[in-house]
């Protein structure tokens, strides 16, 4: 069974603060890692797709870089606003796999 | 609009009583999948389908069947649901073209069981 983790499960951030967290998963055949965003009573949304080795991708004021290596992702938040509160979730695909393997997610809170 | 729909949103039910929730996308995509999305779990994978005709199960596919008779829909079948399948449940689709990476999923609304 592949094994993909999130950390933190869950975090408190202020408005303004940057913040960052991390998702790791197998580091050998890897294919891609998704992340997506999820808001509460809404379904998850695509954040990023990332294939390659040292890909960094930025939507906005979210970024987000990918080791596969080392098998480790970190999500990127600049400047913390309080729409930026959800359950941020990473997925791994295996080459060859035909199936998305989800981590637990982290869920961030933005305190004004 | 591009979109995944399911059907019904919300649903409470008895033990053994079969039901079926409905999932369609307007995207023409080829891959289809069922999540169940549980606290502290995470999502994890029900049954897939790579194409009309093919299906596989998931992570999590006992007390579930499910068909694809068509591209855009994916019904999830529960034969005899019991208490263990209240959950948040979630179909999901993509393109699925060898060659093509990076095929992001987009999510229905879900759908929220209780089986009582």
């Amino acid at each position: 069974i592949l094994n993909v983790e999130q950390s933190p499960q869950s975090l408190h951030v202020q408005e303004g603060d940057s913040t960052n967290f991390t998702c790791s998963f197998p580091s050998s055949n890897f294919y891609a890692l998704h992340w997506y965003r999820w808001e509460t009573a809404k379904s998850p949304e695509a954040l990023f797709v990332m294939t390659l080795n040292g890909d960094e991708k930025k939507k906005g004021r979210i970024s987000a870089t990918l080791n596969t290596k080392e098998g480790y992702s970190y999500l990127y938040i600049k400047g913390s606003q309080p729409e930026d509160s959800a359950t941020y979730l990473c997925a791994f695909r295996m080459e060859g796999a035909q199936k998305l393997v989800f981590g637990q997610g982290t869920r961030l809170t933005i305190n004004p | 609009e591009a979109q995944v729909t399911q059907n019904p949103r919300y649903l409470i039910t008895v033990t053994g009583k079969k039901l079926t929730v409905t999932c369609s996308q307007n995207m023409n995509h080829e891959y289809m999948s069922w999540y169940r999305q549980d606290p502290g779990l995470g999502l994890r994978q029900i049954y897939y389908s790579m194409n009309v005709e093919v299906t596989d199960k998931g992570d999590v596919p006992e007390g579930y069947k499910v068909s694809r008779k068509e591209k855009r829909n994916f019904p999830l079948i529960l034969e005899s649901p019991s208490p263990n399948q209240t959950s948040l449940y979630f179909c999901a689709s993509s393109f699925q073209a060898s060659g093509r990476l990076g095929e992001t999923q987009y999510f229905g609304p879900g759908t929220r069981l209780l089986v009582l």
